[in-house]
């Protein structure tokens, strides 16, 4: 299996522009989770989707934050307007169930730069 | 508080010793924990994770839990330079992670 795909690796962006994150989960799993890491507030759960659906997005930082999974294979995380406190690192994890010992498997992740 | 807590780092040890990393937790509903490895510049990878308390060993690697002191830790036997990295302790809440801080550890050869 090719374990979870993001895209892109890097971004850098100017603060306002509209910047979006993509991930392709493990085929067969059905939680599809969207996290941040920044050095200050460490790795932070953002949303997570079950079947596609938004489950938690208790995460979500602000209304600039928007999160869409339209089929099983694909999911995005936008930012509208971007701002500098946007930069970290953004991992997608996706987990075959959610039960109390399932395991999250995490992609590559996207580091974000926003100047 | 906050609701996962490591012992800051970093954590130096030699070759061939055991690196001791700690993790409290805040919510006694907790069921379950994991231990995740990270190299700079990496993703998160899973090292094991624990449910009952005692211990559970997997090659290396020892974690043990004590729910009434709500307290768990992974043990790092015969360290080798390629087990540096920052080990972050994750905790089940509502089948949501919550992760530490994280410890860094390093192996000197």
């Amino acid at each position: 299996d090719a374990g979870v795909i993001q895209s892109p690796r890097h971004e850098v962006t100017e603060m306002g522009q509209e910047v979006t994150l993509r991930c392709k989960p493990i085929s067969g799993h059905d939680y599809l989770f969207w996290y941040r890491q920044t050095m200050m507030r460490g790795l932070e759960l953002l949303i997570y989707f079950n079947n596609n659906v938004p489950i938690d997005d208790s995460g979500m930082p602000e209304d600039r934050f928007s999160a869409k999974m339209p089929n099983a294979s694909f999911s995005t995380l936008k930012i509208q307007p971007s701002e500098p406190r946007d930069s970290a690192v953004y991992f997608c994890a996706s987990s075959f169930v959610l039960t109390s010992t399932d395991t999250q498997y995490f992609g590559p992740g996207t580091r974000l730069t926003v100047l | 508080q906050k609701e996962v807590e490591q012992n800051s780092g970093p954590l130096s040890v030699p070759e061939g010793a055991i690196a001791s990393l700690n993790c409290t937790y805040s919510d006694r509903g907790s069921q379950s924990f994991f231990w995740y490895r990270q190299y700079s510049g990496k993703s998160p990878e899973l090292i094991m994770f624990i449910y009952s308390n005692g211990d559970k060993e997997d090659g290396r690697f020892t974690a043990q839990l004590n729910k009434a002191s709500q307290y768990v830790s992974l043990l790092i036997r015969d360290s080798q330079p390629s087990d540096s990295a920052t080990y972050l302790c994750a905790v089940n809440q509502e089948y949501k992670l919550s992760f530490g801080a994280g410890t860094t550890v390093t192996v000197r050869a």
